[in-house]
């Protein structure tokens, strides 16, 4: 069990320009899941892939976020057009089939807006 | 819209105390509570409660679930300065959603 694996794991960028991060879940686990988390909060959850489909998405995802998962492996979330509301922790979980199962965090992708 | 509220926000306290941290949730459908425990980076899994009543336990660290006042408490008993980090209490959203719910959190300091 080598873990959820993210990188890069710090993104510095200026406003405007696009980003994107890269999500390595667990081998056996089908689940992967985004969230952001910024200073003092808890992660909020953006978006959810079992294998390769998007089940779910949050209403904080705008359409300047893309998430692909297109062989059901590792994952990308894109932001385009960044903003400095954008600055925040970016953490990638996976879990094992079947629901109601804990979710798994890699260290996370720290994006600063310039 | 579920929620989690944890309290405190923040506890300092000295090696070899005995903390409770607390977690109340409001949902639709319960399905599950789950702790973690933050420290620089990835929050790292500890419990995961279902059932009421029934004490989950791990070294020093163990926790329960009371469905009928929808909250749990996570004890940690002979702290030490490794305890130190942010305790996440998080729940599953009703029926059909695999996102969780996440509180703020509890910072937990431990000063040798």
């Amino acid at each position: 069990d080598t873990g959820v694996s993210q990188d890069p794991r710090h993104k510095i960028t200026k406003r405007g320009q696009n980003v994107t991060f890269r999500c390595d879940p667990i081998s056996e686990h089908n689940r992967l899941y985004w969230y952001r988390q910024t200073l003092g909060q808890g992660p909020e959850f953006l978006t959810y892939f079992q294998n390769e489909a998007q089940l779910e998405k949050s209403r904080l995802l705008s359409d300047r976020f893309s998430a692909e998962r297109p062989k059901g492996s590792f994952s990308t979330l894109e932001i385009q057009r960044t903003e400095q509301g954008d600055s925040a922790m970016y953490l990638c979980a996976s879990s094992p089939p079947g629901g109601n199962q804990p979710q798994h965090f890699g260290d996370g992708t720290r994006l600063s807006i310039l | 819209e579920d929620k989690v509220v944890q309290s405190p926000l923040s506890l300092v306290v000295h090696e070899g105390d005995t903390v409770t941290l607390n977690c109340s949730y409001e949902v639709t459908n319960f399905r599950s509570l789950l702790w973690y425990k933050q420290e620089k980076k990835a929050p790292t899994f500890l419990f995961m409660l279902t059932s009421s009543g029934i004490e989950k336990k791990s070294g020093r660290l163990s926790s329960i679930l009371d469905k009928k006042e929808l909250f749990s408490i996570l004890n940690i008993t002979a702290t030490q300065t490794g305890d130190s980090a942010v305790y996440l209490c998080a729940e599953f959203t009703q029926g059909g959603s695999e996102k969780l719910v996440f509180g703020k959190g509890t910072k937990l300091t431990v000063n040798p």
